[in-house]
This record gives C-alpha cells, structure tokens and sequence, in this order.
C-alpha cells in the first residue's frame, strides 16, 4: 500500500526538542521530493520545510528558519525533522507530504502527528 | 509571499446543487495553483494541480480553472462525502503558500 506514518510527535516543554519521523511505502521514496506542512489546532495549513529527493535542495519558512532541520535516508525510506527551541506556537498537527515531480503540489500525506509545546 | 484569499469562507448548499468557490492571490502565481480537500481529523487530499488538472482517481464533478491572480474550483453536483473544507496552494513564488479555507457545509 502506498502511504506515510508520521511518528514522533507528543507534549515538550518550551525550549524543548523533538524528532518527527516519517515512514514511507508502497512507492520508490528516493524518486520524489518532500515536505512537512503543519495545521495549528483549528487553524489552516501552513508549509514548513522542503527536501528535494537527494537531499541537494533544502528549505524552510522563516518562522523555523535556524530551529528545525530537514533530512531524509532514502536507504531506509524515512524522513525526519528535528525541532530545536520549541515555541508554544509549533503547537500543531505535523504532516509529511509527497511532492509531484516537477508539479510541486502534494499528492500523497501522512495522517498526521500532534506536536504540544506546553509548560 | 503571496497571500492567498479564499472566498467564500463558509459556503451552506444542500446535496445536489453546485459549489464555486475563489481563490485570489495578490499576485500572479501563473497556473502553479492546487486544491486540496480536508475532512475533520484527516489529512488533506489532493484534488487539482497546476489550476485545472485533476489528481489520480478524483471524480470527474470536480474542476479546476482560472490562471494568474484569480482561480476557482468547481463542484458540479454536491455529494454527501463533499462536505468539508477546501484550500487553495500556491508554488509559483517562494514560500508556497496556501489560503485560509473554504469550509462547505450542509445548508
């Protein structure tokens, strides 16, 4: 079956920090780019950081510039994200998502991971 | 970045009848527009990419049009399972960006 697990997510303090990892099957993972979006709790969708397929292209929206860091292991099919100096605003659900080659839209998701910064 | 503005926010239709909802960016985004369709507790899925081409195994009473500033996704015919909240995706201009929602509900 081709899907996403996210995992990783749970309740940290602020200032905290946290791995996010997403498992992939079903499709050749080292043949597309990848993204984590988040959706803060009854908000919209917000894009959080891009990865190409070989890891050559790397990006992030600027409010986790220099906290968060992107990488993928394609021998394993994973993609993590590393959240460093949590906020209570990255309170949110972390989503992993397949980028269509040269198309940019994101045609496969993961279900999702709640992330909770709280004291 | 690109801000985009989707209109209307709620939009009450009974089953059958026909949804337009809007998406306006404040500035071109060619056609590098998708939607994407979100029930509650659920990831979003993928509908339509680059303004007008349907993604794998999406119903055909779903359209995509519109290019540069001003797109719209169509629903010809509302099904019960089309009740939920809509959001528009931009790619052309760094960072992508997507619009505020367009919940669809039942009137």
């Amino acid at each position: 079956e081709v899907q996403l697990v996210e995992s990783g997510g749970g309740l940290v303090k602020p200032g905290g920090s946290l791995r996010l990892s997403c498992g992939a099957s079903g499709f050749t993972f080292s043949g597309h780019s990848m993204n984590w979006v988040r959706q803060a709790p009854g908000k919209g969708l917000e894009w959080v950081s891009f990865i190409s397929s070989s890891s050559i292209y790397i990006q992030y929206a600027d409010s986790v510039k220099g906290r968060f860091t992107i990488s993928r292991d394609n021998a394993k099919d994973s993609l993590y994200l590393q959240m460093n100096s949590l906020r209570t605003e990255d309170t949110a659900v972390y989503y992993c998502a397949r980028g269509i080659p040269e198309r940019g839209a994101y045609d496969l998701w993961g279900p999702g991971t709640m992330v909770t910064v709280s004291s | 970045e690109t801000v985009l503005t989707q209109s209307p926010a709620t939009l009450s239709l009974s089953p059958g009848e026909r949804a337009t909802l809007s998406c306006r960016a404040s500035q071109s985004v060619t056609n590098f527009l998708a939607w994407y369709q979100q029930k509650p507790g659920q990831a979003p899925r993928l509908l339509i990419y680059d303004a007008s081409t349907r993604a794998t195994g999406i119903p055909a009473r779903f359209s995509g049009s519109g290019s540069g500033t001003d797109f719209t996704l169509t629903i010809s015919s509302l099904e019960p399972e089309d009740f939920a909240v809509y959001y528009c995706q931009q790619r052309s201009n760094w960072p992508t960006t997507f619009g505020q929602g367009t919940k669809v509900e039942i009137k």
